[in-house]
């Protein structure tokens, strides 16, 4: 199986600043037929679903706002928030799709500080 | 605009079957991978297994003896049923949706509670 790691497990940031989160995966999810990364990133707010935020590590979801990006390749893949929100707050995953089973990160929560 | 929603029973005894089922309403079931995934705080996001508009599976290798996923069209949903349960499969159950048999979850259920308890 893929082992997704997610680092830090939490961070406390300030409203407006950058909120960076890192994800290894145990082995490449990038496919070198057609050049995708197979990762996808979601945002988990108390009491609901995941919410699809990033696939294929960097293209954003139609109403995800600009202030988040996805980046990276291969095995390492970066989640930023380049200027905290109130409402963003919630507990981020990282997850490959490469191959089954699908297996997602720990997850990291983020805060305000 | 897709919705999933999950329904079955809150608590089921150990030893005896879990049985869920997720309705998709606002869109037709054919032409997508569907997938039951779980959460709990022990065990974070769990995928349990997937079940393709013509009927492949693919399930988790550490559930596949205890799970069956199926697909009804005709009524839009699909099922979950994990036989033998203990007390390690309570957890949030959710039902989502993959576009195809490599891609990440784009809906998902609001989620429902299950525990294993007698």
């Amino acid at each position: 199986d893929f082992v997704m790691t997610q680092s830090p497990d939490s961070l406390a940031v300030s409203l407006g600043e950058r909120a960076t989160i890192n994800c290894r995966s145990s082995q490449s999810v990038l496919y070198s037929s057609n050049n995708k990364n197979y990762l996808a990133w979601y945002q988990q707010k108390p009491g609901q679903p995941p919410k699809l935020l990033f696939s294929w590590a960097s293209a954003r979801e139609s109403g995800v706002p600009d202030r988040f990006s996805g980046s990276g390749s291969g095995t390492d893949f970066t989640l930023t928030i380049s200027s905290l929100q109130a409402e963003d707050v919630a507990v981020y995953y990282c997850q490959q799709y490469y191959s089954p089973p699908r297996t997602f990160g720990q997850g990291t929560k983020v805060e305000i500080k | 605009q897709v919705q999933l929603q999950e329904s079955g029973p809150g608590l089921v005894k150990p030893s005896e079957t879990l049985s869920l089922t997720c309705t998709v309403s606002g869109g037709s079931i054919t032409n997508y991978y569907w997938s039951w995934i779980r959460q709990s705080p022990g065990k974070g996001l769990e995928w349990i297994g997937y079940i393709s508009y013509s009927g492949t599976t693919k399930y988790h290798p550490s559930l596949e003896s205890r799970v069956t996923i199926s697909i009804d069209m005709s009524k839009n949903q699909f099922s979950l049923k994990l036989s033998s349960v203990t007390a390690a499969d309570t957890a949030v159950y959710y039902c989502a949706r993959e576009i195809g048999p490599n891609d990440s979850f784009d809906y998902w259920g609001q989620g429902t509670q299950v525990t294993v308890s007698s």
